[in-house]
């Protein structure tokens, strides 16, 4: 059965820091991978997608990136945090023949001081 | 841009009660996903639709994809507290799926 890894859970980093987020999926091969960030009780926001290693899209400008060194590993990260990238983020994988289902990590909550 | 919008935004109701959840959007998508997410955890599927006027039950849930596929609704019968939640709905386009506004559920014993 296939999984979804996400880590760490909680992160509290100053302003100015660096981030990465890391985030794997075992028992599939070349999914679709996702980058989400959810504000509190709302819906999410698409960040990024891959669709294959080294490919990227971003959905909106920010002060982050993504990145997809191995075909089922995604990192989510930033040079120099910013106070309003606080937020729950959240990565998921969907299957690459048309499976219409994402799955989602527990989520990372991530708190800028 | 916000391509689904849900209603209602919160939810709160006796045990017992049935209720509705909409999720509306103006664009027409291959398929739809609910989900539903407790605090600090990643969203769990739910059910996925496909065909216009689609509806699946899943126990006291029922899932039902607009003709247009456009909108979906859910319905829960006989609520509980277990149903308590963040309840998203989802739509796909290509690789993509774009989620909905979210609906809190709070179900009280």
């Amino acid at each position: 059965s296939q999984t979804i890894h996400q880590w760490p859970a909680t992160l509290v980093q100053p302003v100015g820091s660096p981030l990465s987020l890391e985030c794997t999926v075992e028992g599939t091969s070349n999914p679709n991978l996702y980058w989400y960030r959810q504000a509190a009780g709302r819906g999410l926001q698409l960040l990024f997608y891959s669709v294959g290693i080294g490919q990227i899209s971003s959905e909106v400008p920010q002060n982050l990136s993504a990145s997809r060194p191995q075909d089922r590993q995604f990192i989510l990260s930033s040079k120099k945090l910013l106070l309003s990238d606080s937020g729950f983020y959240l990565c998921a994988w969907s299957g690459d023949r048309g499976q219409a289902e994402a799955f989602f990590g527990q989520g990372t909550r991530l708190t800028v001081v | 841009t916000q391509l689904l919008e849900q209603s209602p935004q919160f939810l709160s109701i006796q045990e017992g009660e049935n209720l509705t959840v909409y999720c509306n959007s103006s664009s027409v998508f291959s398929s739809l996903q609910w989900y539903r997410q407790e605090p600090g955890e990643g969203p769990v599927l739910l059910v996925t639709v496909v065909t216009g006027g689609e509806v699946k039950k899943l126990k006291r849930l029922t899932f039902q994809f607009g003709d247009a596929r456009k909108d979906s609704s859910l319905h829960i019968t006989a609520a509980q507290p277990g149903d308590t939640g963040l309840y998203l709905c989802a739509g796909a386009l290509g690789n993509q799926f774009y989620f909905g506004t979210g609906t809190s559920l709070t179900v009280i014993p």
